[in-house]
């Protein structure tokens, strides 16, 4: 199988609050996670990749020392958004690939709404 | 520049047959992927082609011309519930996901 979790599902914070998006591949290791971001009626737009025990590659445009992104364990993944603004309200979604899969496609966790007020 | 090109909205009727088709130039090719979104949720996994030709899986079959840098997702008997957007992607040679727009399939009873 290839399932993945996010938590939590949505969340409503005040601005200038920090809030922490985990993902979580179920049944299998995955060595790769990636951030997505998507806003109302526009397509996914890749935010970052994440490898476990090392840096997280951004892509252009952006600030990784507002979405801090943790890969400690093959398993889990941790998005953080800190000091969010109403403009980072977003659906943000994270997919994992599972390496025993040949075709790699990507697997995604039912997506975390982020509203900041 | 790497492009993906669908179309914005398709509208069908519910029993018949739509054709969502994909154009792409990237810089390499490393398969093609369709997913399907329905508004609110997470994408999910519908096919890949690598090779050219079609691929079929039920009610949905998809199909790979890496040559005219074209592909479609051919889908038959609509139901209702296939109202969703199609995305389509392609992984480069870096083996990044190259994301088109997405088309917003629009079902009619």
């Amino acid at each position: 199988g290839a399932v993945v979790s996010q938590h939590p599902s949505w969340v409503i914070c005040k601005s200038g609050t920090s809030v922490k998006i985990e993902c979580r591949s179920l049944d299998f290791q995955a060595t790769t996670m990636f951030w997505y971001r998507q806003f109302p009626k526009q397509s996914l737009m890749l935010m970052a990749t994440s490898n476990e025990g090392s840096k997280a590659t951004y892509e252009q445009g952006v600030e990784k020392d507002k979405f801090l992104i943790n890969h400690a364990s093959l398993t889990l993944s941790t998005l953080t958004v800190t000091s969010a603004h109403p403009e980072d309200s977003s659906f943000y979604i994270c997919s994992a690939t599972n390496p025993g899969l040949g075709s790699g496609e990507q697997f995604f966790g039912p997506g975390t709404r982020l509203t900041v007020l | 520049g790497q492009n993906i090109d669908q179309p914005t909205e398709m509208t069908a009727t519910e029993g018949a047959i739509v054709q969502i088709n994909c154009t792409y130039q990237t810089s390499g090719f490393n398969g093609l992927f369709w997913y399907q979104q329905h508004a609110g949720e997470a994408p999910t996994f519908l096919s890949y082609n690598v090779l050219d030709g079609l691929e079929e899986k039920g009610r949905f079959s998809s199909f790979l011309s890496r040559s005219k840098g074209y592909s479609y997702l051919l889908l038959k008997e609509l139901q209702m519930k296939d109202s969703a957007s199609y995305l389509c992607a392609v992984r480069d040679s870096n083996y990044q996901l190259i994301w088109g727009a997405g088309t917003k399939l629009i079902i009619k009873p």
